[in-house]
């Protein structure tokens, strides 16, 4: 297996930013996504990593290192509204999930 | 544009029946994915469909099967259902099946099986 190891929890309050991390053990794939997931909704896209470094979307900033095999999510200026739990996934054609992470944030 | 559409919402079955899902992918998208998500997890990868033809299949028993259609829409069927296939099941479709570049792959709202 892939090993995809995320945090289970995470909480934070409003305004604040939280880095949610993800660590794998392959060198086999295309890329990595990170999705966000509101409870009983789909998953939603955030961004996709293909080479290393930081990719910046607004609030959402996500980093990978492959020679680490470390990837983390950046949510800036938390909102209510970005509880929700947070996947990692490895994409080699299919995508292989970590378990997410719940973030929970607090007025 | 309409995005990926999952029917039906939310389905109820018994030990021992079988179950038909539907998705229907994004316009233009040719591939579409099915996965499983147990509570409390992430979506496990059940099967691939490109052009009609299977290109891959996840670690799941010969009781799931699916098909893809001509319009790209797809069907995965589950047979002899075991309280264990109670879960989410999600339909992604992306462009292509190459998993390169950003072919990201766009879920549906899923459908909810539950097995009693």
């Amino acid at each position: 297996g892939q090993n995809i190891d995320q945090p289970t929890e995470m909480t934070a309050t409003e305004g604040a930013i939280v880095q949610i991390n993800c660590t794998y053990q392959t060198s086999g794939f295309n890329g990595l996504f990170w999705y966000q997931q509101h409870a009983g909704e789909a998953p939603t896209f955030l961004s996709y990593n293909v080479l290393d470094g930081l990719e910046e979307k607004g609030r959402f900033s996500s980093f990978l290192s492959r020679s680490k095999g470390y990837s983390y999510l950046l949510l800036k200026e938390l909102q209510m509204k970005d509880s929700a739990s947070y996947l990692c996934a490895l994409n080699d054609y299919k995508l292989s999930f970590g378990a997410g992470t719940t973030v929970t944030v607090r007025a | 544009d309409a995005g990926v559409t999952q029917s039906p919402t939310h389905l109820i079955k018994t030990r021992g029946q079988h179950v038909t899902l539907r998705c229907s992918p994004i316009s233009g998208h040719k591939s579409v994915s099915w996965y499983q998500q147990v509570l409390g997890q992430g979506p496990q990868f059940i099967f691939q469909y490109y052009e009609k033809e299977e290109r891959g299949r996840g670690n799941f028993p010969d009781r799931f099967s699916a098909r893809q259609f001509p319009n790209y829409s797809s069907e995965l069927n589950v047979n002899a259902l075991l309280l264990g296939d109670s879960a989410l099941y999600l339909c992604a479709s992306s462009l292509a099946s190459s998993g390169g570049g950003t072919d990201t792959q766009y879920f549906g709202p899923g459908t909810r099986l539950t097995v009693l």
